[in-house]
């Protein structure tokens, strides 16, 4: 199984960036995702790693380290609309995601 | 329809009655899943399918049963509600390949009383 670990919460300021970590334990991997989903909304999908190194697209970038079990999605620029949770999810041999609980942010005018 | 939906968008029902929750997508996705997201937990995986006649069991299945007759349904049954099922539950599919990310319907919000 997969043992996922991020962030609660944080909060940051309008225009800062903010980094959310997250680190997982597993038996099999296939890939790395990341996610955001508004309150009361479904999860949208953000970026994927599959390879170690960083993947940017436009305001987000995300990171990853096989080797160390990590990956971080970086927020720059931030927006009122970013107040959101993001989650991190592995994917196994199997092709099936496991989350983690999701960090929620708040950014703060 | 685009993408995918799901009904009904909420329900409140009695512990002890039998429930289906629907799940249709337009993208010819080889796979399908259904999730529930309780608070503090996250999404958790209840049971998936690869591909049309095919069903496995995710991380929570006991309670629920899944079948997929043809590529574009997936429907979720609690054959006997109980109010710890209570959650909001996510269909989601995928094209199966390498890159291919999971897209979300919109999701249903079950209350068992």
């Amino acid at each position: 199984g997969q043992n996922i670990d991020q962030p609660t919460e944080m909060t940051a300021t309008e225009g800062a960036i903010v980094q959310i970590n997250c680190t997982y334990q597993t038996s099999g991997f296939n890939g790395l995702f990341w996610y955001q989903q508004h309150a009361g909304e479904a999860p949208t999908f953000l970026s994927y790693n599959v390879l170690d190194g960083l993947e940017e697209k436009g305001r987000f970038s995300s990171f990853l380290s096989r080797s160390k079990g990590y990956s971080y999605l970086l927020l720059k620029e931030l927006q009122m609309k970013d107040s959101a949770s993001y989650l991190c999810a592995v994917r196994d041999g199997d092709y099936k995601l496991s989350f983690g609980a999701g960090t929620t942010v708040t950014v703060r005018a | 329809i685009a993408g995918i939906t799901q009904a009904p968008t909420s329900q409140i029902l009695a512990a002890g009655r039998r429930m289906t929750l629907r799940c249709t997508q337009d993208m010819r996705h080889n796979a399908m899943y259904w999730y529930r997201q309780d608070l503090g937990l996250g999404l958790r995986l209840i049971h998936y399918s690869n591909t049309a006649g095919t069903t496995g069991k995710g991380e929570v299945p006991d309670g629920y049963s899944v079948s997929r007759a043809n590529t574009d349904d997936f429907p979720l049954t609690l054959a006997s509600a109980v109010p710890s099922q209570t959650s909001v539950y996510f269909c989601a599919s995928s094209d199966g390949t390498s890159g291919g990310e999971q897209f979300f319907g919109p999701g249903t919000r079950l209350t068992v009383l």
